[in-house]
């Protein structure tokens, strides 16, 4: 099965810096989301977006749905210490809305230095 | 509280054994999925249902097996003939008809160590 292309995997940052992460894929999707996983949890839906060129914020949390359909970018803005955790993108094919199913991308790993 | 609920958190299991997963939710949603995380490949899709006595192979049902006797529960097998079985097992709901599309509920999670 496709998997979207995640990076960075893995970001060592300050607190207080900004991070993005973004996903990629060669087909286009129709729905785009961003779930965070905290140690030892399940993913928890972030944001979530639908229409092409999108822009949507959760609190310091800003993402982007890609012109193309084919790419989503998340922005985190003043990072703390409880950003720690693994960020994955996902994504809805066409026609695939009834299924639930989604393609997730690797993950990518944060960790914050207070 | 409403949620998923799956056990044991972690398991371990001899080579040629089969295992069984519990995942039990109380959010009265019709779909359920089950996905296998491994370090640096993200959630990969195992079996779904949309509804009780249903089911579909995800990406990697090979080795695996799966029931949905009730709406509340889908529980995940993972025989013998699963060559790689040692991994973090994520179950998942997703109501239909209301809510943000495309949003799964998840359990914590069980991790399964084959010795």
């Amino acid at each position: 099965g496709q998997q979207l292309n995640q990076s960075p995997q893995s970001m060592f940052i300050q607190e207080g810096e900004d991070v993005s992460m973004n996903c990629t894929s060669s087909s286009i999707f129709n729905t785009w989301l961003w779930y965070k996983q905290d140690p030892g949890e399940g993913p928890v839906l972030l944001i979530a977006l639908y229409k092409a060129g999108e822009l949507t914020s959760n609190g310091r949390l800003t993402a982007q749905f890609g012109i193309t359909r084919k790419d989503s970018f998340l922005n985190i803005s003043a990072s703390i210490p409880s950003d720690v955790g693994i960020y994955f993108c996902a994504g809805i094919y066409p026609g695939s809305s009834n299924t639930g199913k989604l393609i997730f991308g690797q993950g990518t790993t944060l960790q914050v230095k207070p | 509280d409403g949620g998923i609920t799956q056990s044991p958190k972690y398991l371990f299991r001899k080579e040629g054994q089969n295992v069984t997963l519990s995942c039990e939710q109380n959010l009265n949603h019709d779909a359920m999925y089950w996905y296998r995380q491994d370090p640096g490949q993200g959630l990969r899709l195992i079996y779904y249902s949309q509804i009780v006595n249903d089911f579909q192979k995800g990406d990697i049902a090979e080795g695996y097996s799966v029931s949905r006797e009730k709406k509340e529960s889908f529980p995940l097998t993972v025989t013998s003939a699963q060559k790689n079985p040692t991994a973090f097992y994520l179950c998942a709901s997703r109501g239909t008809g209301t809510g943000v599309i495309g949003e799964l509920f998840f359990g914590e999670g069980s991790r399964l160590t084959v010795l």
